[in-house]
């Protein structure tokens, strides 16, 4: 069925590494992918996004990259402090219904 | 623009009472979803609609019920409430495919 996959489920990293989370998505024809970060007991916030004709999109230390032929993106955070500590979470816009699905959620911690 | 608006913002249920959660954007925006998060968890679709009149189930529809009469409005009824339901919801608008999705600030139920 229509899914995207995540992992790692949880990382752990020291402060100044960086930290890659992956996913995965079944339908071929999805045209957009965003990230979210999610903080304890708020809504989740667009941190990036892209688009199925871009392989790769930068945003001070957030990255993203595509593979369209492998099915899977990627957040990269370097530098990493320690306010990135949350909740992150890919999704997938399915081209064929619309529908956005996320992934099962990676939680971050950053250590001082 | 208030963005998405979703109310209530807690609410505690007895097993078998029925209630709905309400769902407003002042945005124009086609489509709106309702997501449930349970704890630790990411967010399941649970339905989706791509404009008034047009309603369609996500990945877990059961025991919820949705119309959408208005562009602006989108409430999500729980019609025999269980404790299986306890879980945080939010309620999302977008315009077209690839855009940015809002989140509202989510509602906190508990099914006892």
């Amino acid at each position: 069925g229509e899914n995207v996959e995540q992992h790692p489920s949880t990382l752990s990293v020291q402060e100044g590494d960086s930290a890659v989370i992956k996913c995965t998505y079944s339908d071929s024809a999805s045209n957009y992918f965003p990230w979210y970060k999610q903080e304890l007991g708020k809504r989740p916030q667009l941190i990036i996004d892209i688009r199925s004709n871009v392989g790769e999109k930068k945003d001070q230390r957030i990255a993203v990259t595509l593979n369209k032929t492998a099915k899977h993106f990627s957040l990269h955070i370097t530098e990493t402090q320690p306010e990135d500590s949350a909740v992150y979470f890919c999704a997938a816009i399915l081209h064929s219904s619309y529908k956005l699905i996320f992934g099962s959620g990676t939680r971050l911690l950053v250590r001082p | 623009n208030a963005g998405v608006t979703q109310t209530p913002k807690f609410q505690v249920l007895k097993t078998g009472q029925s209630m709905t959660l309400q769902c407003a954007q002042d945005m124009n925006h086609e489509y709106m979803s309702w997501y449930r998060q349970d704890p630790g968890m990411g967010l399941r679709l649970i339905h989706y609609s791509v404009g008034a009149g047009i309603t369609d189930q996500g990945e877990v529809p059961n025991g919820y019920n949705v119309s959408r009469s208005t562009t602006e409005d989108f409430p999500l009824r729980l019609l025999s409430a269980a404790p299986s339901q306890t879980s945080v919801y939010f309620c999302a608008s977008r315009t077209g495919k690839g855009n940015t999705i809002y989140f509202g600030e989510g509602s906190w139920l508990t099914v006892v």
